[in-house]
């Protein structure tokens, strides 16, 4: 099975910052990766897929990047809407998750 | 508007039996690989099982396997979870999530509000 790493588990930043979020799959995955964020008591939300491709509807401070088994998960300004968990999530085979990546305050 | 509605979620006693059902609505159900997502109290997401869009393909992390049963009913827009032989570490809040309408699984592009399983005695 494919096991998702993510780094860090949590990271504190300000309004403005620039956070970078990192996912190693154990095995190459290609481009298939995706990057969710939810909100406490919330479903999550899909912001890229396919390692770099913005969802439809997602503000364009989130980037993607990788392939193959390093990922990274770019946000160049950090908005108050942005605290959140953040999740990875391999599609190549099934659909494991990352441990999630904590941004908070 | 594409929208997922689960239900069937509540208490029940280890070792007993849950069925889950996702109805969807706004998109061509047919067409897509569908998604269970289960999480635990303050954990994170776990991915729990696909199905195809003819329902042919079916797959299931370890941990349920042999215990719960991915199904569809493509005349009907729904999507099930059939869970035997819970146990506390099933608790969970369990999400239906559209994926992929290819021949991959794909992306979760869209995710229903999720309904609340717990395990007790």
């Amino acid at each position: 099975d494919i096991q998702m790493t993510q780094s860090p588990s949590s990271l504190s930043a300000s309004v403005g910052d620039r956070v970078t979020i990192t996912c190693r799959a154990s095995q190459s995955i290609s481009s298939y990766l995706n990057w969710y964020h939810q909100k406490p008591g919330k479903a999550p939300k899909l912001l890229i897929y396919a390692a770099s491709s913005l969802q439809s509807g997602v503000p364009s401070r989130f980037s993607g990047s990788g392939s193959g088994t390093d990922f990274t998960l770019t946000i160049s300004s950090l908005q108050p809407e942005d605290f959140a968990t953040y999740y990875c999530q391999q599609s190549y085979t099934t659909g494991t998750f990352g441990q999630g990546t904590k941004v908070e305050i | 508007e594409v929208q997922l509605v689960e239900s069937g979620g509540g208490v029940v006693q280890p070792g007993g039996s849950l069925r889950l059902s996702c109805a969807a609505s706004g998109f061509t159900f047919s067409s897509y690989w569908m998604t269970w997502v289960r999480q635990a109290p303050g954990k994170g997401l776990e991915w729990v099982a696909n199905i195809k869009q003819d329902g042919s393909e079916k797959y299931y992390v370890d941990s349920v396997k042999g215990r719960f049963t991915i199904s569809r009913d493509n005349a009907k827009n729904s999507l099930y979870l059939q869970m035997n032989s819970l146990s506390v570490e099933d608790t969970a809040v369990y999400y239906c999530a559209r994926a992929g309408s290819g021949t991959m699984i794909g992306k979760n592009d869209y995710w229903g509000q999720g309904t609340l399983v717990t395990v007790s005695s």
